[in-house]
Order: C-alpha cells, then sequence, then structure tokens
C-alpha cells in the first residue's frame, strides 16, 4: 500500500464548477497534511495546509481532513482555466517532523 | 518568488561529468532538503538537513553527495551519474521546528539531464 495515494486523473471540470481532488494516507498517526498546486514545468506551491478533523477555507478552496477515515481532500469552487495543474497531497508522518510524503498528484483540467 | 533559489536551471552532463546544484534560501529556515521528481512519478525525498545535521537519507546512491555548510546553502554534488538519473531536482526549505507543522517552501529546481 503506498503511504499516501491519489488518483492520477486526468479529471476534467467544466469552468465555473466544483473541482474535488482526494487524497488518502496509511499512517493513522499523521498530524499535518498539505495540498500543494505544481503547474507544468514549475515548482511545486503550496495552496493549504490542514491539521484538525474538519473543513478549512481559504478563498475559493477548501481543504477537508477525516483522521477516522484517513483521508483528505480539496475543492476548488467556481473552477477557472488557472487552476489546470497537478495537485498535490503530501502528508507528515508521526514518525518525522521535518519529512514530507507526496502523492503522485492529481492532473485538474478545467475546460472553458 | 518563494525564498528559494537554485542554481543552475538547467543542466547537462556527461556520465563522467563531475557537477554541482546550489541552493539557498532566504526565509530563515532551519531545515533543508532535496528532492528527485522523475516523469509520471510522486516527488522522492532525498536528503534532509536539520539545523546544519543530516537527518535523513533515503537511500540515495553514493553518486549523489549532499553537503549543508550552513542552514541557508545546500549543495548537491554529482558524480558519475547515469542517464536514468536525468529528473527535476528541486531544494525545498522549512522552519525545521518539531510538531508536524512544518511546511515546505520549494524552489524553482533543477532540470538535469545526463547523456
Amino acid at each position: 500500500q503506498k503511504e499516501v495515494e491519489q488518483n492520477s486523473g486526468p479529471l476534467s471540470v467544466p469552468e465555473g464548477a466544483i473541482a474535488s481532488l482526494n487524497c488518502t494516507y496509511s499512517d493513522r498517526g499523521s498530524q499535518s497534511f498539505f495540498w500543494y498546486r505544481q503547474y507544468s514545468g514549475k515548482s511545486p506551491e503550496l495552496i493549504m495546509s490542514i491539521y484538525s478533523n474538519g473543513d478549512k477555507e481559504d478563498g475559493r478552496f477548501t481543504a477537508q481532513l477525516n483522521k477516522a477515515s484517513q483521508y483528505v481532500s480539496l475543492l476548488i469552487r467556481d473552477s477557472q482555466p488557472s487552476d489546470s495543474a497537478t495537485y498535490l497531497c503530501a502528508v507528515n508522518p508521526q514518525s518525522s517532523a521535518s519529512k514530507i510524503i507526496f502523492g503522485s498528484g492529481t492532473r485538474l483540467s478545467i475546460r472553458p | 518568488e518563494t525564498g528559494v533559489t537554485q542554481t543552475p536551471r538547467h543542466l547537462v552532463m556527461g556520465m563522467t561529468n563531475k557537477k554541482s546544484l546550489k541552493c539557498e534560501q532566504h526565509l530563515g529556515h532551519n531545515a533543508m532538503y532535496w528532492y528527485k521528481q522523475s516523469a509520471k512519478k510522486p516527488l522522492e525525498l532525498m536528503f534532509v538537513y536539520n539545523f546544519k545535521e543530516q537527518t535523513e537519507n533515503n537511500s540515495v546512491p553514493s553518486r549523489f553527495s549532499p553537503e549543508c555548510p550552513n542552514s541557508s546553502h545546500l549543495f548537491l554534488h554529482l558524480h558519475t551519474l547515469q542517464p536514468e538519473d536525468s529528473a527535476l531536482y528541486l531544494c525545498a526549505s522549512s522552519q525545521g521546528v518539531t510538531g508536524g507543522t512544518d511546511t515546505q517552501y520549494f524552489g524553482p529546481g533543477t532540470r538535469l539531464t545526463v547523456l
């Protein structure tokens, strides 16, 4: 079982709709969870971090965490073409505070 | 700009060459990282330095040799690489605190091609 799993996509969403990206992780003791966005040919940039169960909203982005189900998701409301990118889920395992395990990413495409 | 710079941005080298990648962070962080990103693969952690001490070596071949002279600078020395080492090499930094809340900030990466 992979430590952090994501559907590789591509996920195609019409402009203006809600894009939903999902991630599961294997280390039940993980405490910190991150969503990074990576445009083609660029480096990852942090979008959201979440540490406790529930929802965390920042503008058009909402991160959702369910530790019991070992599941974290990212919702993007009012999707724009500029949201087209690969979204990386990352988890900070219990074993190391400075180590982050990345998923392989979900490629999101927003169609006009 | 994230406050993490990397040079060079592109590098082409032969298998017998020796080269070095440089990373510098201007964020006052204490932890620095090297990652490898190959096509269709997740980001692979290579090395972690906390307060200049190496705390993680993710079974990286010895042809990759990291150096961290201070908390702001990180090098990756390369020698006798293989074509399969061609990838995007990313440097990142974080505050380096414990507690599992360490957000990492990435540099722009070095695109390495080994001929």
